[in-house]
């Protein structure tokens, strides 16, 4: 069964460093998201994607966030210059049409230093 | 104050019963309703929706509820299992025109389930 992968699973960076957190979501899927999840809390929506440029995105999506298609298969959020609090899971999803189901990766797991 | 809330943070049930996890919403716009399941370091995992159109919902072991009157979903689990362990999150959609069909999430319910 198709599945969105994320890489990596765990990544430990320095305040200020700048990450990238990759995603590969399904093959045949047209729109897609990013999320986070800090511990113990809700599932907060970051930024839509669709046909190579951002559809949505939420208040926690400043100018340090971005996201990028760089090819046929990969879907990525970049965070320029990393924070103590955007220690997080970042979920990716994805979805086949405008009004279907997302589908999740497993996480990164960021942790800020 | 959270648009999308669980009564119970947490509910322990044995194996084999049958178990209720509820949801409030506070989006009388919200059209479109999913629960899903998130294990332990992974992803949430969609389980059943249900449209505004109707109010219940049934899939293999799993019925969902929709009350509009009151803004409520619940989760039915028949039969639970050890592997029914979970964090359960609702989330409430506004798929109309002009809806941004962006999933807002309650905070979850850990289902523990006791062999």
């Amino acid at each position: 069964e198709p599945e969105v992968t994320q890489t990596p699973s765990h990544q430990v960076t320095q305040m200020g460093q700048e990450v990238i957190l990759r995603c590969v979501p399904i093959s045949n899927h047209l729109y897609f998201y990013w999320y986070r999840q800090i511990l113990g809390q809700k599932v907060e929506f970051l930024v839509s994607f669709y046909n190579n440029e951002i559809s949505e995105k939420s208040e926690i999506f400043d100018d340090q966030f971005s996201v990028e298609r760089p090819d046929g298969s990969n879907f990525t959020l970049k965070i320029r210059s990393t924070k103590l609090e955007d220690s997080a899971m970042y979920f990716c999803a994805s979805m086949v049409e405008g009004r279907g189901t997302q589908y999740f990766g497993p996480g990164t797991r960021l942790l800020v230093l | 104050g959270e648009s999308v809330g669980l009564h119970l943070p947490t509910l322990s049930v044995q194996e084999g019963d049958n178990s209720i996890i509820n949801c409030a919403y506070s989006n009388s716009a919200s059209d479109y309703f999913i629960w899903y399941k998130q294990e332990s370091g992974k992803g949430p995992q969609f389980i059943i929706d249900i449209r505004s159109n109707m109010d219940k919902r049934q899939g293999q072991r799993v019925t969902v509820l929709l009350n509009k009157t009151v803004k409520h979903l619940s989760l039915q689990i028949a039969a639970t299992q050890p592997g029914d362990s979970a964090v359960y999150f609702c989330a409430e959609i506004l798929s109309s025109s002009g809806g941004s069909y962006i999933p807002t999430f309650g905070r979850g319910t850990s289902l523990i389930v006791h062999p």
